[in-house]
């Protein structure tokens, strides 16, 4: 099946710039994930969408990114005005549904867009 | 919300032996405990994962344990091989998103 497509894969910016990134999830998959995962560290949960509705954005810095999920299945993650401690990896994933003991389901990410704020 | 634990943060072991990697989590309600590897500039892959219903799950050369009174859980990766270098990632999740530790190195020298 194809997987979580994201672009662009890099993106180099100066500081108090905008920038977008798009992601597609596998087909069919209600929830979407973006997280931002800075150079050695673990990826940290932006925000999730459950078809186009959010589900948790409690850790978006919201004076500075927005994400939205038209029509529940790609999305795009904006960053006005980007900081130079945003530079780092942005990950989508997605899955079937959302986590549980009950679904037999798991989070695909995709390759990730390289933000580099200079 | 949830906060996950991960030790150590840089592994190296020798061809052939076993390593561990050893995850705590705080919120009891946590019910679904994957593990990911990702290699350099690569996505993270899942690799195994384990439901709270379930205290030990193996797939070949890798098990997972959880024990879920202690709020611990554990990847062994037996019989290492050099293609199993990558930076290993828990993460814990209580039906919504998945929260990450901070990842281990794993080197295995020739």
């Amino acid at each position: 099946e194809a997987g979580v497509a994201q672009s662009p894969r890099y993106k180099i910016i100066e500081k108090r710039q905008s920038v977008a990134f798009w992601c597609n999830p596998i087909s069919g998959h209600a929830t979407l994930y973006w997280y931002q995962q800075i150079l050695g560290q673990g990826p940290k949960l932006l925000i999730q969408f459950q078809n186009n509705g959010v589900v948790d954005d409690s850790q978006l810095p919201k004076d500075r990114f927005s994400a939205e999920r038209l029509k529940g299945v790609d999305s795009t993650l904006k960053i006005q005005p980007a900081k130079l401690e945003d530079s780092a990896v942005y990950l989508c994933a997605s899955s079937l549904g959302q986590l549980s003991r009950r679904i037999n389901t798991e989070a695909f990410f995709g390759q990730g867009t390289r933000l580099t704020v200079v | 919300g949830e906060n996950v634990e991960q030790h150590p943060s840089t592994l190296s072991v020798q061809e052939g032996d076993s390593a561990v990697i050893k995850c705590t989590y705080s919120d009891s309600a946590s019910n679904y405990f994957p593990w990911y590897k990702q290699e350099l500039g690569k996505r993270p892959q899942l690799i195994i994962d384990i439901r709270s219903n379930v205290g030990e799950k193996k797939d070949q050369r890798i098990a997972v344990t959880l024990n879920k009174t202690a709020k611990h859980f554990s990847l062994h990766i037996t019989e290492t091989q050099p293609e199993d270098s990558a930076v290993y990632f828990c993460a814990a999740s209580r039906g919504r998103a998945l929260t990450f530790g901070s990842g281990t190195r794993l080197q295995v020298q020739p």
